[in-house]
């Protein structure tokens, strides 16, 4: 039963080096976020996604990209990465339902930039 | 501008007391509230929720309050346990309008046995 599985756990980059994160989920969910968490601000949305083939921009989006082209993933991208973006990634789940839901997370990926 | 607010940063407990864990919300729009709770290196994992229609719910040790007129929830846990100890957040959603949870900045529990 894996839930909401995210690659990789740990990553360093460069400043000005690109990246993709990675988020796989196996619950069948419609939508898909991904949050960024650094100290003293919680977490803050920076991309969602209501279905496959369909993104939307979060509180955060500035210097990221995403892509869902299959339901199950949600790709999380650094184009050109900088020191600002030095922080602990989320990916999460959720149904889409007339009732309340709540969201499944994955572990993280702490990801520094030098 | 931060939509749910958690005011208190840290919050020490002795161990078979209560403890009290507060939020702040600005939109009125927000008719579902929800719980978290966050170990270190892990990622956050649900805890209870209440809707917008009721303003009491219970699962165990843990109840969260809600009080609408005043956009405040609450999470009480009794007793308190150690393995409470962790970073709480607190979150919100508008149910028909995207789906989007937004959270507060979370408060960190310590429970001192």
């Amino acid at each position: 039963n894996a839930g909401v599985t995210q690659t990789p756990k740990f990553r360093v980059l460069k400043t000005g080096q690109s990246m993709t994160l990675l988020c796989a989920q196996d619950m069948n969910h419609e939508y898909m976020y991904w949050y960024r968490q650094d100290p003293g601000m919680g977490l803050r949305l920076i991309h969602y996604s209501v279905g496959e083939g369909t993104t939307a921009k979060g509180e955060v989006p500035d210097g990221y990209n995403v892509s869902r082209l299959k339901k199950q993933n949600f790709l999380l991208g650094l184009e050109s990465a900088a020191p600002s973006q030095t922080s602990v990634y989320f990916c999460a789940s959720s149904y889409w339902s007339q009732s309340n839901t709540e969201a499944f997370f994955g572990q993280g990926t702490r990801l520094t930039v030098v | 501008d931060q939509q749910v607010k958690q005011n208190s940063p840290s919050l020490s407990v002795q161990e078979g007391r209560i403890s009290i864990l507060n939020c702040d919300y600005t939109n009125s729009m927000f008719d579902y509230f929800l719980w978290y709770k966050k170990y270190p290196a892990e990622g956050p994992t649900f805890l209870i929720s209440i809707s917008s229609i009721k303003d009491k719910n219970e699962d165990g040790r843990f109840t969260v309050f809600l009080n609408k007129s005043a956009k405040h929830l609450s999470l009480h846990i009794v007793p308190s346990q150690p393995g409470d100890s962790a970073v709480y957040f607190c979150a919100a959603k508008k149910t028909n309008t995207g789906n989007q949870f937004y959270f507060g900045t979370g408060t960190s529990l310590t429970v001192i046995p």
